[in-house]
């Protein structure tokens, strides 16, 4: 079974700011995705960015960018330049690759970031 | 819409009863899978579909818990007997494919159920 763990519940910073989220997980399988989604007020969860585990190039979708360190099992996601549109509560989630079907997604417990003006 | 719409939004039962919720996915996408999230925490993993067939149910908590897709498109979660533990908001999601480039799970708005 995989676990994600994201050790910031909640933070804040002001707009125009750079923030960095943290994310780890545990698992044993080699070959998997790793995500990023936000999810606003609304609570309809959107995809910020998606990273292939057998990619070792971080992926970038203009102002997010993630640090993945595939050994230490880390995937922390920066966000530049941050607008009043950022807030919202971020999951990490880590979802196997290959098999028959497609898989759940686990998801770790959000980081709840909050951009002040 | 092009998007994965739910319904109802909002579901208020009282214990014991038993409720249906609905997920309309974006049409063609072969993968529907369900998710329940507390309040205050991630969503977790309850049952996955390919067309009509439920590949994985693992994350059912219970036998009350019951996911339907008989003709591969419209997803059905049923849940007998509600307890007050059953409150969450029950979120749907749907993907082109089953794997590879085509694995990304477009989510709808949830249904917010809570049990009194």
């Amino acid at each position: 079974a995989q676990t994600v763990t994201q050790s910031q519940p909640e933070m804040s910073v002001q707009e125009a700011e750079t923030v960095t989220l943290s994310c780890t997980y545990d698992t044993s399988e080699n070959n998997y995705y790793l995500f990023w989604y936000k999810q606003p007020p609304s609570r309809q969860m959107i995809l910020v960015i998606r990273q292939e585990a057998y990619k070792q190039q971080n992926a970038t979708e203009n102002r997010f960018s993630v640090n993945f360190q595939k050994a230490a099992k880390s995937f922390s996601l920066k966000i530049s330049d941050s607008q009043l549109g950022d807030t919202a509560m971020y999951f990490c989630a880590f979802m196997k690759r290959g098999g028959g079907g497609a898989d759940g997604l686990t998801f770790g417990k959000g980081t709840h970031l909050i951009i002040q003006p | 819409g092009a998007g994965v719409s739910q319904s109802p939004r909002y579901k208020v039962a009282k214990r014991g009863q038993d409720v249906a919720l609905r997920c309309d996915p974006i049409s063609g996408h072969v993968s529907l899978f369900w998710y329940q999230q507390a309040l205050g925490q991630g969503p977790e993993f309850l049952t996955y579909f390919q067309n009509e067939a439920q590949l994985d149910k693992s994350g059912l908590p219970s036998d009350r818990f019951f996911a339907e897709r008989p003709e591969g498109s419209v997803s059905t979660l049923k849940i007998q007997r509600t307890q007050q533990e059953d409150s969450a908001v029950y979120l749907c999601a749907s993907s082109l494919g089953v794997g590879g480039t085509h694995s990304e799970q477009f989510f709808g708005p949830g249904t917010r159920l809570t049990v009194l």
